[in-house]
């Protein structure tokens, strides 16, 4: 699986729109990028993912670039519940079908 | 998506010996999954659990360390044994259906807490 970079860190203010990115420059045209994320001492949730297109899903929309080497997680309305680390994961889900994390950035929102 | 029962929620060990952590999923799943998560860091795969056949360990963790047993599609267990201090950590269960590339959606569960002394 392809590997992904993304800042440590970020800060957001409540109310405003949380733009994570994220760079995965050696994807493979079969692989996915999938959004997961843990809020502290929970298990991690599933976010959003997609292929090529732009997607959106009630809690989040994601932008691919057109050469899908970069993508960006938007929480539009970020609350203080949205503090968490969020992992950026390239993913094709086949017969292995290993989902192996990074680092993530821990998103924190400002009251 | 299915729902995951881990237990135990924590526990407080003594070195040398050997805790068994149960994951057991309200609905049947065809992948399932152990995680670790030292202190601090982000989450390792330590395995996938096959049933009815031995588990697929990753690089750097074996079966005489992580026995992993899964004897039907809902339930699952990892014992970590011969415990030391530098196991302590959260264990994670994961589960999903395989299914076509992009349509593998992980849930996970709220994951085990363990303490070596």
């Amino acid at each position: 699986d392809a590997k992904t970079t993304q800042p440590p860190s970020m800060d957001c203010a409540e109310g405003r729109a949380a733009n994570l990115p994220c760079n995965h420059s050696t994807i493979s045209g079969n692989e996915y990028v999938y959004w997961y994320r843990q809020i502290h001492s929970q298990g991690p949730q599933y976010i959003i993912h997609g292929l090529k297109n732009n997607e959106t899903n009630e809690m989040a929309s994601l932008i691919i670039t057109e050469d899908r080497k970069s993508s960006t997680l938007i929480l539009p309305h970020a609350t203080l519940r949205d503090t968490a680390v969020y992992y950026c994961i390239v993913f094709y889900g086949g017969a292995t079908n290993k989902l192996i994390f990074g680092t993530g950035t821990l998103l924190a929102v400002q009251p | 998506s299915a729902v995951i029962s881990q237990k135990p929620s924590r526990d407080i060990c003594q070195r040398g010996t050997s805790l068994t952590i149960q994951c057991q999923v309200d609905s049947q799943v065809t992948m399932m999954f152990w995680y670790r998560q030292q202190p601090g860091q982000s989450l390792t795969l330590i395995a996938t659990a096959n049933q009815g056949s031995e588990a697929t360990y990753e690089s750097g963790f074996v079966i005489d360390k992580f026995p992993i047993s899964r004897p039907n599609l809902t339930f699952s267990t990892l014992t970590v044994s011969n415990m030391s201090p530098e196991d302590s950590s959260i264990y994670l269960c994961s589960v999903g259906i395989r299914g076509r590339p992009g349509a593998n959606v992980l849930t996970f569960g709220a994951g085990s807490r363990l303490t070596v002394l």
